[in-house]
């Protein structure tokens, strides 16, 4: 099984600030990588598709980069809306598909 | 507009069964797999079972394999997820999700690119 593992577990951010949030596999999953936002009480909703393409409908803040085993998410200027847990997933290891522990992006 | 409607969740007790369903509308049903994901109170995301858009081919997550079965209705668009043998760390709200994918150099992957709202399943005395 590929282990993901994303850092930090939790941070504090100011709107406006730059985000960076990490994703690692325990192997290499190439390019076949996912970002999902969960904010409180929703559904996951898919920001990013094979590392760095962006899903239909997500703002262009939203940016994703990385292959192999290290990922990253930014998100460019942090709005209120983008408080939120976020998870990595890897697909490449079909059809065990893993999911990173998330991130918790909080109010400053 | 894509839509998924989980339901059948419920409290059951350690040992029994419940059945989720998964009514798809917005786009073709049975060209697209589909799967279940869950989450335990509090915690991340887990994957569970993935069908085909035909139902021939089905995969299950090792926690889960020999208890579950997925399985769908493509004349009423509907996913299922039959569990028996319930126990307490399946507790979890549990979404179906459908599946999208790309080819690269003849080689296929497959993500999850909408959820349902979920249904929550408790196991409990």
């Amino acid at each position: 099984e590929v282990v993901m593992t994303q850092s930090p577990a939790a941070l504090s951010v100011s709107p406006g600030e730059r985000v960076t949030l990490s994703c690692r596999a325990s192997q290499s999953v190439s390019s076949n990588l996912a970002w999902y936002q969960q904010k409180p009480g929703q559904v996951p909703r898919l920001l990013i598709y094979g590392a760095s393409t962006r899903a239909t409908g997500i703002p262009a803040r939203f940016s994703g980069s990385g292959s192999g085993t290290e990922f990253t998410l930014t998100i460019s200027s942090l709005q209120s809306e983008d408080f939120a847990v976020y998870y990595c997933q890897q697909y490449n290891d079909w059809p065990s598909r893993t999911f990173g522990q998330g991130t918790k992006v909080e109010i400053k | 507009e894509v839509q998924l409607v989980d339901s059948g969740g419920g409290l059951v007790q350690p040992g029994g069964s419940l059945r989720l369903s998964c009514a798809a509308s917005g786009f073709t049903f049975s060209t697209n797999g589909m799967s279940w994901v869950r989450q335990a109170p509090g915690k991340g995301l887990e994957w569970v079972s993935t069908i085909s858009g035909s139902g021939g081919n089905i995969y299950y997550a090792d926690s889960v394999k020999g208890r579950f079965t997925i399985s769908r209705d493509n004349s009423q668009n509907t996913l299922y997820l039959q569990m028996n043998s319930l126990r307490a760390e399946d507790t979890a709200v549990y979404y179906c999700a459908k599946e999208r994918g790309y080819c690269t150099n003849a080689v296929c992957h497959w993500y999850m690119d909408v959820w349902g709202k979920g249904t929550t399943v408790t196991v409990s005395s």
